[in-house]
Formats: C-alpha cells, structure tokens, sequence
C-alpha cells in the first residue's frame, strides 16, 4: 500500500544532543511538510519541500533544519535539541501545493 | 486573517448518539479549502474529508456526513450511531488558494470526541 512512513516512532534524546528523524513516501509526491505538534495542541507546520524547493516558515527555529536528498526521503534535523521541542514531529505529503496532505505516524520526541 | 475555530474541546456521548463538530473559519480569500482530519490515540492524522469553496454540496459517507454553509463560514461534521471507535480528536483545517504556495493547513484547536460504551 502506498503510504507515508516515519522512523523511528518513539525517539528519546539528551538536551543539547543532536537528532534525526526520518520520513519516506511511496506516493511519489512531490511535497512533504513537517508540523510539530506539543501537547493538546493543533499541529504546526514547520518547512515543506516542494520537489528540491526548501521553504522555511518564518517562525521556524533555526535550530530546526530539513534535507531532502531524493523524491521518497525527508529528514527532519534538530540540531540542539531543548526541553520544548519535547512534541510529535509529523510527516505530511501531498501531490501538489494546496492539494490533500497524507500523513505519517508521527515520532514522539522526548528530551530528557 | 485566516482563522479555524473549533469551539467544542470536549464532547462525550453514548455509543449509538448522534453527534455534531463545529468548525468556523475565517478568510479573504474566494478560493479555499477546508478539511477534516482524525487523530486517534495513536497519534496519526487521517484524512476524513476536503471541501473546495465553490462546492457547498453536502456530503454523506457512510456514518460520516458533513454540511458546508458559506453564508455561516461553517464546516460541520455529524457522525450518527456512534461508536467506541470514534473516539478521538478530530481537526478541521483551511488552506487559501492565495497561500497554496506552501498548501498550509490553519489547524483548529480540535474537538475531544469520547464515545462511551
């Protein structure tokens, strides 16, 4: 099944220590956005790549940092991980700017 | 400015009642888009519905029926016969044609929908 796929679900890290979380897509979509998401709260968008086109929301941390190396593969990287970046990190895809947006599993991120 | 009220945080019913989410949204733009999206305890975001503004037609699927009223700006949705696995948050969610390059969704706070057995 075509789907959007995070990794790992569960990610538990040391403040201040760098992290990594992954996202695929076999929807051969040409975006894919990251929203955070904290708790009891609406999620956030973060970036989205549209093909290699990086666009930064202007709120957005610079402690936040996204690569996209191909079609199926987007990394979302937190350089200095603090306690408030402690949230769901979603995944999004969606064929075209604007159209439906098809989301992942999340990876929970806790900051010890 | 674009805005996404959903003014129910909580709403607990019995399996087998009728209930109604509210969404409110506001905007400038003609051409939009509005969503709904269910997240249960798993954490996933799944995609229920999309709604183009120049389409105000009703749509039922199944239990799940939603009813778009542009003179009010509201999107509602009405599950009927509930059940226990309707339990959930669910999200109602914009995105403006004006802003569609970045296709971002203004999120509502979402609703807390529990369905006891």
């Amino acid at each position: 099944d075509a789907m959007v796929i995070q990794n790992p679900r569960y990610q538990v890290t040391q403040f201040g220590k760098p992290v990594t979380l992954s996202c695929s897509q076999t929807l051969n979509h040409n975006v894919m956005y990251w929203y955070q998401q904290k708790s009891s709260q609406a999620p956030k968008l973060l970036f989205h790549y549209y093909d290699k086109d990086f666009n930064n929301e202007a709120d957005t941390p610079d402690n936040f940092q996204s690569r996209r190396p191909n079609t199926s593969f987007c990394f979302l990287d937190i350089r200095s991980p603090g306690l408030g970046d402690a949230a769901m990190y979603l995944c999004a895809t969606s064929r075209v700017r604007g159209d439906t947006q098809y989301f992942g599993p999340g990876t929970r991120l806790t900051v010890l | 400015a674009q805005k996404v009220t959903q003014a129910q945080t909580e709403i607990s019913v019995v399996e087998k009642e009728d209930v109604t989410l509210d969404c409110v949204y506001e905007t400038r733009d003609t051409t939009y888009y509005l969503f709904w999206y269910k997240q249960p305890p798993s954490g996933e975001l799944v995609f229920l519905i999309r709604r183009n503004s120049f389409d105000e037609q009703n749509e039922i699927s199944g239990r799940y029926s939603w009813n778009f009223q542009k003179s009010t700006s509201s999107f509602n949705f009405t599950i009927t016969a509930s059940q226990v696995v309707d339990s959930a948050v669910y999200f109602c969610a914009l995105s403006e044609w004006r802003s569609s390059n970045t296709g971002k969704l203004i999120f509502g706070q979402g609703t807390t929908l529990q369905v006891k057995p």
